[in-house]
Formats: C-alpha cells, sequence, structure tokens
C-alpha cells in the first residue's frame, strides 16, 4: 500500500489551455474525493465518488470542471478554459467502507495559471 | 459566519512545550471531528479522529470536543520541531454528506 497518487505534482499552463490531472487511490478504497486549496485556506471539497458513480458535487464545481471515475478505479479532474483563478492546489482523497470520514490525501497536484 | 473558525495563527513554541490548537463550528449536524497535520507543499496527513464528546489520546497528540459548546481541540505534548506544520481541523457531519469541513490550519512553529 503506497497511499493516494496523484499525477501531475506541478502544471504550469496558460489562460484558455485545458488540463487533466489523475489521481490513483489507495487499493481497496471505495471512495473517492477531489478537494481545492488555495494559499492560507483549508481544503474545499470539489466532489465525491463512491465506486465509479459520482454522487455529489460542489457549487464550486462550475461546468469548466469535470471529473471521473471509470471502472471505480483511478479518477481523473479536468478543468476547461483555465482562468488564473483556478490557480490552486488539487487534492486526491480516499477512503474505505463506511469511514468515510477517515479520509488519506495525495500529495496534491500545484497548478498555475499563467 | 463561517462553519469552522481556526485562528491562523501562526504559533511559535520553544521545544518541549505543550501547544493547544483550537476550532470552533456552528452546525451541531457534524458527528466526526478529525485533525490534519500538513507539512508545507505536502498532502494533509490524518492524526487523530474523533465522534463523540471527550479525549481521546494517541501518543503525544490529545484530541478533545466538546459538542455542547461546539469546540474542538489538539493538544500536543512535549513538542519537536518536527511538529512545525499547519494543523488543520475538519469536521463531517456523516448525514449522507461525505464531504470534509476545513478550518483554515493553524500554523505551528516548533523552535529547537
Amino acid at each position: 500500500d503506497t497511499g493516494v497518487s496523484q499525477n501531475p505534482r506541478h502544471k504550469i499552463t496558460k489562460r484558455g489551455q485545458n488540463v487533466t490531472f489523475r489521481c490513483d487511490p489507495i487499493s481497496e478504497h471505495n471512495r473517492l474525493y477531489w478537494y481545492r486549496q488555495t494559499l492560507g485556506q483549508g481544503p474545499e471539497f470539489l466532489t465525491y465518488f463512491q465506486n465509479e458513480a459520482q454522487l455529489e458535487k460542489s457549487r464550486l464545481l462550475s461546468d469548466r470542471f469535470s471529473a471521473e471515475r471509470p471502472k471505480g478505479s483511478f479518477s481523473t479532474l479536468e478543468i476547461q478554459r483555465t482562468e488564473q483563478g483556478d490557480s490552486a492546489m488539487y487534492l486526491c482523497a480516499s477512503s474505505f467502507g463506511t469511514a468515510t470520514y477517515e479520509q488519506y490525501f495525495g500529495p496534491g497536484t500545484r497548478l498555475t495559471v499563467t | 459566519q463561517k462553519e469552522v473558525e481556526q485562528d491562523p495563527g501562526p504559533l511559535s513554541v520553544p521545544e518541549g512545550a505543550i501547544v493547544s490548537l483550537n476550532c470552533t463550528y456552528s452546525n451541531s449536524a457534524f458527528q466526526y471531528f478529525m485533525w490534519y497535520r500538513q507539512y508545507s507543499r505536502k498532502g494533509p496527513e490524518l492524526l487523530m479522529y474523533t465522534y463523540s464528546s471527550g479525549n481521546k489520546e494517541d501518543g503525544r497528540f490529545t484530541a478533545q470536543v466538546d459538542k455542547s459548546s461546539k469546540y474542538i481541540s489538539l493538544f500536543i505534548r512535549d513538542s519537536q520541531p518536527s511538529d512545525s506544520a499547519t494543523y488543520l481541523c475538519a469536521l463531517e457531519s456523516g448525514a449522507g454528506s461525505y464531504q470534509l469541513t476545513f478550518g483554515k490550519g493553524t500554523k505551528l512553529s516548533v523552535i529547537p
């Protein structure tokens, strides 16, 4: 068990470009979460998957954002037409079974939009 | 009023001191209370979780919850320079919504 992994760790993109991040949860963890963290703030919830089903979305997840978890394994988060306000750390977490409060985070992907 | 309030600090203490970190919350629906540690430019690391009022101890760390006052604390005994990090409280209602609601985090420095 190597923990939650995220790729890439850093991404610099120009405004208007699309970006995609990948998250590999801890094996056998059926629940997967995406959060966004800006400087000086705690993580803010974006969306949640139970297996392959996306069950919860935050109002922060505008229509430029889309997330998938095909086959209930890894997940991708895509941001279309990036804006400077999208610059943040994007964190993925996973949990097992009913212990939804016990979420384990990955190292994050730091996005910079220039 | 934000759902979870946490003093961002910074908090600076000498090595060996007892550290007290606190959060208050407004929504009585929160049932699960977690503390995370986050080193600079890293992901949050789960330290402890609890779901009832009272104390829970794990090594040098003690989590305390007072649901009647909507107040949670983390105590660190015999603080070490390696404890220098940002500490985040996180709460979950457990009522069909599995998102964690975080405080802003308190930045702690333990000075040798």
